[in-house]
């Protein structure tokens, strides 16, 4: 079956403006997770939604990035006002329900950058 | 504190050799699970190998085996017959079941593997 579909593959933007990336999980999963990603790094822990609610947002490094989740499926990440530091690869993911032991499924990312 | 430390910036292995990448873990919650990934250069994040802190034994999966020493809170992973296209970057993750469904990842090991 389909995995996570992210899109768009690559954004460059300039500093200053608004971007909005969105991730298409597997059908079925009801966890759905948004990382970041610098050159080179482990990967960043963003928000985490089960269902449309976002129980950990503990992540968004600030008040211009925010996310949402429609009828359980589709998740867009928004990101306000962008600079430079936020270029980066941003990173979907999905999970069958978040059991310990559930894995999470990953998107090719959308790289961002901030020009 | 790091949650999860990988100590190991870069490896090298000689093909067909076995190798051991290095994860130690920080948690006081008694119930959570350890992931495994795997990121070629082309960036796409690979699903490897799970151990949950209540498993008795180690998993394995393939050339893959998890070496868990729960006293010491270590979780190394074991790649047996080392491959060319082994040659990627490593993420040890973990869960915690009081903190939701969020992987914390470390920061990698990249994995060379000579002919």
């Amino acid at each position: 079956g389909a995995g996570v579909s992210q899109s768009p593959s690559n954004k460059v933007t300039e500093k200053g403006k608004d971007v909005e990336l969105r991730c298409d999980p597997i059908s079925g999963h009801t966890a759905l997770y948004w990382y970041r990603q610098s050159l080179g790094q482990g990967l960043e822990f963003l928000i985490y939604f089960q269902g449309n609610s976002a129980p950990d947002k503990s992540g968004l490094p600030s008040d211009r990035f925010s996310a949402e989740r429609t009828g359980g499926s589709v998740s867009t990440l928004t990101i306000q006002r962008t600079q430079q530091e936020d270029s980066a690869v941003y990173l979907c993911a999905s999970s069958f329900g978040d059991r310990l032991s559930s894995p999470l499924h990953f998107g090719n990312g959308t790289r961002l950058t901030v020009t | 504190a790091q949650k999860i430390t990988q100590t190991q910036p870069g490896m090298f292995v000689q093909e067909k050799e076995a190798v051991t990448l290095d994860c130690t873990y920080d948690t006081s919650d008694p119930s959570y699970g350890l992931f495994w990934y795997k990121q070629p250069s082309s960036g796409e994040m690979i699903f490897l190998i799970y151990q949950g802190s209540y498993d008795q034994q180690n998993a394995t999966e393939g050339r893959y085996s998890l070496n868990f020493q729960k006293a010491r809170k270590s979780a190394n992973l074991v790649i047996s017959a080392s491959q060319l296209g082994d040659s990627a970057m490593y993420f040890c993750a973990m869960r915690e079941d009081n903190q939701g469904g969020k992987l914390i990842f470390g920061q990698g090991t990249e994995l060379s593997v000579k002919p």
